[in-house]
């Protein structure tokens, strides 16, 4: 079984400019997260989808970070623009269902904004 | 408030030895309740979760953690660590109900293996 692919692994930007994830989930999955995980810190839940609709995105700076997924499958995640403190990983998780199952994590972008 | 803690930052342990990894979370109810690990270059990993009945629960690698409500703690234990187990560990909660229904995580013990 495929897991959780993300794209690219690596990006470095300069402040102010755009970048964009994407992630496809494993198929099947209802839900898809992503979270952002700060050097030394635990990961932090940025939105959570439920097919194609949002379940929680109470911590997505929404002035600069967007998000979708796209007929309830891949998802892309895009800042613009950058600030230096989005500098971090981005993971990208699915679940079957609701937050007691297992979640599913991809390998993460790691993002440095210079 | 909700939250998780995770008492140590960084532990250091050597191979063979046993391994205790303390977390202790303060929630409204009975949350359901998970280790994940996190090894260099890899996504995370879920290692164990507890949701009801048997307080000991079992997991993937040889691992196993033990709910104990009256200290609210899931605590995980290895018996014998191997040096494949360098990694950071979490511990992350969430609800059994109601309508925040998101995972909150703590930050994370570092562990380091000497041969």
């Amino acid at each position: 079984e495929a897991g959780v692919a993300q794209s690219p692994r690596y990006k470095i930007i300069e402040k102010r400019q755009s970048v964009a994830f994407w992630c496809n989930p494993i198929s099947g999955h209802a839900t898809l997260y992503w979270y952002q995980q700060i050097l030394g810190q635990g990961p932090k839940l940025l939105i959570q989808f439920q097919n194609n609709g949002v379940v929680d995105d109470s911590q997505l700076p929404k002035d600069r970070f967007s998000a979708e997924r796209l007929k309830g499958v891949d998802s892309t995640l895009k800042i613009q623009p950058a600030k230096l403190e989005d500098s971090a990983v981005y993971l990208c998780a699915s679940s079957l269902g609701g937050v007691q199952e297992t979640q599913y994590f991809g390998p993460g972008t790691r993002l440095l904004v210079l | 408030a909700q939250s998780v803690t995770q008492p140590d930052i960084h532990i250091t342990v050597s191979e063979g030895a046993s391994l205790e990894l303390r977390c202790n979370y303060s929630y409204g109810a009975t949350p359901y309740l998970f280790w994940y690990v996190q090894s260099p270059g890899q996504g995370l990993q879920l290692l164990l979760k507890y949701f009801s009945g048997d307080t000991l629960v079992q997991g993937i690698k040889g691992f196993e953690a033990e709910f104990k409500r009256s200290q609210s703690s899931f605590n995980l234990r290895k018996p014998s660590v191997h040096w494949s187990d360098a990694a950071e560990y979490f511990c992350a909660v969430g609800p059994n109900a109601g309508n925040n229904r998101k995972l909150i995580w703590g930050l994370g013990t570092s562990l380091a293996v000497n041969p």
